[in-house]
């Protein structure tokens, strides 16, 4: 997975709770994203990072925060988990003066 | 706002067949289209990818054709086979705008031995 590690790869919540999917990269690229894949929807982008200390809204942010501390780890927090946050998160890096977008092997959320 | 519209949702094909699966877009800023593969379980894997600037680019069996002024892409699975039973996305991004992937919904794809 082109050095990006998700964890935890699986969680189940109740509605209410929260909790903080991570994501790191095994280099200092600058550009993170945060995607949901639903069933026939394809991918859609939550947040995104430009650089460290920088983050920006995707098509789906609602619901969600990010933090990107540190170059190598860009985090995804449910404050509040919902139903419809039930989704398969998956972060990707983008290697800096490149275009291709490298994904992570995902966590599998489900919020009951 | 469906910005990627991809087709077909599923697709059969026997093994050494084409399979052929299309996406259109509608943002004319859209300067990078790339193809994914998914395995179930897998995060998407890059595939291959086009830039507006070429007609159509092969790597081994895989190739994307490039339309321009009709906004469409296709992936094109030569000699298919069982192993590339998977789904494939195809994806546009304005590559000067922090190149966010917009994504299509996805193709199923059966290869029959």
């Amino acid at each position: 997975n082109a050095g990006v590690t998700q964890t935890p790869k699986f969680q189940v919540l109740k509605t209410g709770q929260s909790m903080t999917l991570q994501c790191a990269q095994d280099m200092n690229h600058n550009s993170m994203y945060w995607y949901r894949q639903d069933p026939g929807m394809g991918l859609r982008l939550i947040y995104y990072s430009a650089s460290e200390g920088t983050t920006d809204k995707g098509e789906v942010p609602n619901g969600y925060n990010v933090s990107r501390l540190n170059k190598r780890e860009f985090s995804l927090r449910l404050e509040s988990a919902a139903p419809s946050q039930t989704s398969v998160y998956f972060c990707a890096i983008v290697r800096d003066g490149a275009y291709e977008q490298y994904f992570g092997p995902g966590t599998r959320l489900t919020v009951t | 706002q469906q910005q990627v519209k991809q087709s077909p949702q599923s697709l059969i094909v026997q093994k050494g067949g084409i399979s052929i699966i299309n996406c259109a877009y509608e943002n004319t800023a859209f300067d990078y289209f790339p193809w994914y593969q998914q395995f179930p379980g897998k995060g998407p894997a890059l595939l291959i990818a086009i830039r507006p600037d070429v007609s159509e680019k092969k790597e081994g069996r895989f190739t994307i054709s490039f339309n321009k002024s009709a906004k469409q892409f296709s992936l094109h699975i030569m000699d298919s086979q069982p192993g590339d039973s998977a789904t494939y996305f195809c994806a546009a991004s304005e590559t000067g705008g922090y190149n966010k992937l917009i994504f299509g919904a996805g193709t199923r794809l059966a290869v029959h031995p």
